[in-house]
């Protein structure tokens, strides 16, 4: 049974470019969350989806920065016009069910190096 | 104030010892709460969940003291293989989503 799936785990851009982050949730999973871990801090709540609809962006940076989850295919983060500050590990966690109280599950991360 | 607050660390232990982790939350309207275990800054892992009554998994203690909004967790008789950050982890019942992660918690356990 595959877990939280993400690509690339490796990822290096140059400024001013674009830079998309594939997740695929669990199985059976309809709810994706996005989070980022910047260099020395905490993880950061980004954006909760489910399949077709973003149901908190609060987390979101309000420019460049857009996420999508569609009926079929992976959820996808994708960065505008990237900045040294985008450079990050991007997480993506599934659950069941809705809410936080849920079990997220992680996958491996895509770190984003912009140079 | 950030929401979740915990001790760098590190913390350095010699196998077999007892450690303890507190974290402090600032928001009273936390509604759920988790310790997870992360490696090398590879993706996190659940630990445990914290409830009000108190709860252990083999080695591993957790408490919860809603009054004064703190967390703890007590890890017994240490092994190398639990070298790892320790996230506290709290959920708002008003952000519904989010969980919020505090910074971590290093733990390194020597032979």
């Amino acid at each position: 049974n595959a877990g939280v799936m993400q690509n690339p785990r490796h990822l290096v851009r140059r400024r001013g470019q674009e830079a998309r982050l594939r997740c695929s949730p669990m199985k059976g999973h309809s709810h994706v969350y996005w989070y980022r871990q910047l260099p020395e801090e905490g993880l950061k709540f980004m954006v909760y989806l489910q399949k077709e609809n973003i149901i908190d962006e609060s987390g979101m940076p309000k420019e460049r920065f857009s996420a999508e989850f569609p009926k079929e295919g992976p959820s996808i983060l994708r960065i505008q016009q990237v900045v040294r500050g985008d450079s990050a590990a991007y997480f993506c966690a599934s659950s069941l069910r809705a809410g936080g109280s849920y079990e997220q599950y992680f996958g491996p991360g895509t770190r984003l190096t912009v140079t | 104030r950030k929401e979740v607050e915990q001790d760098p660390g590190p913390f350095n232990v010699p196998e077999g010892a007892t450690v303890a982790f507190n974290c402090t939350y600032s928001n009273s309207a936390s509604q759920s709460f988790f310790w997870y275990r992360q490696d090398c800054r590879k993706e996190p892992k659940l630990l445990m969940s914290v409830y009000s009554s108190g709860n252990e998994d083999g080695r591993f203690t957790a408490q919860l003291n809603r009054a004064s909004q703190y967390i703890s967790l007590l890890i017994r008789d240490s092994k190398l293989s639990d070298s790892a950050t320790y996230l506290c982890v709290v959920n708002r019942w008003d952000s519904g989503y989010a969980l919020n992660f505090g910074k971590g918690t290093s733990l390194l356990v020597t032979p």
